[in-house]
This record gives structure tokens, sequence and C-alpha cells, in this order.
């Protein structure tokens, strides 16, 4: 139980465009999903939290205009990174959780490149 | 400034070692502190720990939280070599986001 997908894992995309990444809670649902990013040998850095049916809450730091965050339902969140540079290139992650725990499953993360 | 301090930053051990990881803190208005495991992509999910002096087992992993000092570690018994991945310390704050520290990297090698 408890697992989460992303699509796409890997998307290269040019400078300029926009690329949505899906991430579902896929046997749970998710009343609270967050969206991270991973370079190189670093930590995860939470960009931010979306709650169903709710504005995300953005990070300090995180433009929302670009990176756009869509909780519509209980099983799927949508990070949209628009206009992407080359600096957007990175490991993107989301995790989800249900309920009052602080435990969440993470999604096995998707690679952007920007050329 | 890091609020999540986890060392060694990285470690190499030979199978059947017996390893420690550290994660120390500075911040005491957590809620939960949380370990996981990254291997390739997705962390997986391996303790979570809220109370002080109350040691968590699972197998050959136990952890625990000491929280007068502001610490917990990973104690990783008899290894493996698919034990090697990162290990990830987390605080867990209102609101449930996780603020990470950057990993021990743990390579165990044959």
């Amino acid at each position: 139980g408890a697992v989460v997908s992303q699509h796409p894992s890997r998307v290269i995309c040019k400078s300029g465009t926009s690329v949505k990444i899906e991430c579902r809670s896929l046997d749970f649902q998710a009343t609270t999903m967050f969206w991270y990013r991973q370079f190189p040998k670093k930590s995860l850095m939470l960009m931010a939290t979306s709650n169903e049916g709710s504005k995300a809450t953005y990070e300090q730091g995180v433009e929302k205009d670009k990176f756009l965050i869509n909780h519509a339902s209980l099983t799927l969140s949508t990070l949209t990174v628009t206009s992407a540079h080359p600096e957007d290139s990175s490991f993107y992650i989301c995790s989800a959780k249900t309920g009052t725990t602080y435990e969440q499953y993470f999604g096995p993360g998707t690679r952007l490149t920007v050329t | 400034e890091d609020k999540v301090v986890q060392s060694p930053l990285s470690l190499v051990v030979h199978e059947g070692d017996t390893v420690t990881l550290n994660c120390s803190y500075e911040v005491t208005n957590f809620r939960s502190l949380l370990w996981y495991k990254q291997e390739k992509k997705a962390p997986t999910f391996l303790f979570m720990l809220t109370s002080s002096g109350i040691e968590k087992k699972s197998g050959r992993l136990s952890s625990i939280l000491d929280k007068k000092e502001l610490f917990s570690i990973l104690n990783i018994t008899a290894t493996q070599t698919g034990d090697s991945a990162v290990y990830l310390c987390a605080l867990g704050f209102s609101g449930y986001a996780l603020n990470f520290g950057k990993g021990t990297s743990l390579l165990v090698t044959p």
C-alpha cells in the first residue's frame, strides 16, 4: 500500500516551454501533497505544500507563477514549470500523506532537463 | 542556515560492520523526526520519532531521539550491500512539511 507515482520519469524540454509533472497516489487518498526539488548531492528542498481543493502554499524563494501547482483531487497533484530555463533542470519529487500523520510517501521523481 | 545537520556526509564500510548515522538539529519546535532511505529514486520511510529516549527498531535498523541533546541516531547492524543508500533525516513541523538534512551517503562493500 501507499504507492505514489509520478509521470513522466524523465523529460527534456527546450528553454521557454512549459512542462507538466503529475503526481498520483494510487491506493490512498492524499489530503496533502508536497513538491520537492533535489539537486545532485543535495537534500530535498521543499517547494510547496498543496491541500486538495485549495491553493498551494509556497516556500520562501519559490516563484508561484513559475511553478504552478494544482491539487484538483485527492489522488492527483500537478506541477507545471512554466517558461522553463536551464537553471530549472533538476530532480523533482512529490510526496503525499493522509490524515494527521507526518509520514509521507514519495514518488519516484521526475528528472527535468531544460536545453 | 541548515536546521538539520547530518554526519558523516559519506561513509564506506565493509559488510557485517555496524554503522551509526547522526542527525543533529537546532530547533525545538518540531513535531516529529523522521528517517528515510533513498536509493536511486524515491525516499522510503524508515522511522518516525516523537518521544525522547524511546528506541524504534526494525530488523537490523534502530533509531532513537534525544530531545535534550538535540540529536537522533540511526543504527544499522550487520550491514549488507543492500543497505547502500543515502539516509535522510527530516524534521516535521506544523503543517506537516518536512525539513530535510543533506543526508549521509552509505556505501557497504562486499
